[in-house]
């Protein structure tokens, strides 16, 4: 499996935006970028995911490098509700489209 | 987005005993269901792979015969934790795969063995 690599723990404050950066060097041609998060005791909720271009949706943005050997999640707004572990994972579409999760980052959002 | 509930949110169970898990997807069909588990503070573990129909594929170092698993209609798919022990206190949660391949997760269950 391609591997991510996330710093453990990120913090920001209320109302600014955060970027949480993902380096997937090992990445392949038919990986897609998705990104989940996990609210403290829930299940994973998706994110947003790509596979070269930028995406955007109505809660992140996804910028993905030209080389495809990282990406940023970007949150424009950090909200308290935000306060999350943020996993960034490879999946890949011809591998069964499993869903490894790696460490994740830990953001915290102060007040 | 498409919704998956998970059957009971939590439970205690004494040693020894057995404790079933359900997962549901609730407006889409989902031939293909996953089990995770997460111990605290850490990572989701992919525990096995549910396809209906069929018998589930679990992964390295998952004992088939303590985590039974039932994938009997495109809807539902069981865990049940057989002859449970503490150490088999965790959160569990199931996620589905629906028609165009989007993987949406349940809640978890949380699972406390006395």
């Amino acid at each position: 499996d391609a591997k991510t690599t996330q710093p453990n723990s990120m913090e920001s404050n209320e109302e600014e935006p955060v970027h949480l950066p993902c380096n997937h060097s090992t990445i392949s041609g038919t990986d897609y970028i998705h990104w989940y998060r996990q609210l403290p005791s829930q299940g994973p909720e998706y994110v947003i995911h790509g596979l070269t271009s930028n995406v955007n949706n109505r809660m992140a943005s996804l910028a993905i490098a030209e080389d495809r050997k990282s990406s940023t999640l970007i949150l424009h707004r950090a909200t308290l509700r935000d306060a999350a572990v943020y996993y960034c994972i490879l999946r890949d579409n011809n591998a069964g489209n499993m869903l490894t999760f790696g460490g994740g980052t830990r953001l915290m959002v102060k007040p | 987005g498409a919704v998956v509930s998970q059957h009971p949110s939590w439970v205690i169970c004494k040693s020894g005993t057995s404790v079933k898990i359900e997962c549901r997807s609730l407006d889409f069909q989902a031939t293909t269901m996953f089990w995770y588990r997460q111990f605290p503070k850490q990572s989701l573990m992919l525990m096995a792979t549910s396809n209906e129909g069929s018998k589930a594929t679990y992964e390295q170092g998952v004992e088939k015969d303590k985590f039974l698993i039932n994938h009997a209609s495109l809807t539902l798919s069981t865990l049940t934790v057989t002859s449970a022990h503490p150490e088999d206190s965790s959160f569990y949660i199931c996620s589905a795969r629906d028609p165009v391949d989007e993987q949406y997760f349940g809640p978890g269950t949380r699972l406390t063995v006395t």
